[in-house]
């Protein structure tokens, strides 16, 4: 069963601490991007990796890191320095072929 | 990306078709629409995308202007499950990062 997979759904952490969220995908795809949406609002691009070993700062990459160590996990850590880090935070992956990105399910994180 | 511009809300019975507007008059020759929707507290769904034909598959059609300045998406047999809000995106081929989405339409499919 091919897809997107975040872990945990739901996520509590204290102020201060920080944070890693996981993205997972089997889809073969090169890209990956991880999202940010506050309530009520659109999408927010905080990172995004085009290939294995390599990414990029989106629009909102302060207070956030990311790794590409494999072609299946982009994972993404909410660091301390992140001032507002509670929000619902969704990873994508877009496929080779085409310009269609596919989400996963979303990681609520509420920090304390 | 082109901008786009949908209602913000709308009604529709559940077993009838669903039509979502959306204009996108400044949309460029190699540009195409796409179609999300997410309903609440899950990711985003793709839903269809297309160029300049009508397209369909098992979740929707997307019908496309001949000028290509306004498309309609059609549920065409909505259940209480399609509740959700719908996106309109339009983007060009080279535009691999970011997707912007606007506010959308918010459906209510009411029994």
């Amino acid at each position: 069963d091919g897809g997107i997979t975040q872990s945990p759904k739901y996520l509590f952490r204290k102020e201060g601490q920080n944070v890693t969220l996981s993205c997972e995908q089997n889809l073969n795809h090169d890209a990956m991007y991880w999202y940010r949406q506050d309530p009520g609002q659109g999408l927010r691009l905080i990172y995004y990796s085009q290939i294995v070993n390599d990414f990029q700062k989106g629009d909102i990459a302060e207070g956030y890191s990311v790794s590409r160590e494999k072609k299946e996990s982009f994972p993404l850590t909410v660091t301390s320095a992140q001032k507002n880090p509670t929000a619902f935070y969704l990873c994508a992956s877009r496929e080779v072929v085409g310009n269609t990105q596919y989400f996963g399910p979303g990681t609520r994180l509420t920090v304390l | 990306d082109a901008k786009t511009t949908q209602p913000p809300s709308m009604d529709c019975a559940e077993g009838r078709a669903a039509n979502l507007p959306c204009n996108h008059s400044t949309i460029s020759g190699n540009e195409y629409v796409y179609w999300y929707r997410q309903i609440h507290s899950q990711g985003p769904q793709y839903i269809i995308h297309g160029l300049k034909n009508n397209e369909t598959n098992e979740m929707a059609s997307l019908i496309i202007t001949e000028d290509r300045k306004s498309s309609t998406l059609i549920l065409p047999h909505a259940t209480l499950r399609d509740t959700a809000v719908y996106y309109c995106i339009v983007r060009g081929p080279a535009a691999g990062n970011k997707l912007t989405f606007g506010g959308g339409t918010r459906v209510l499919v009411k029994p």
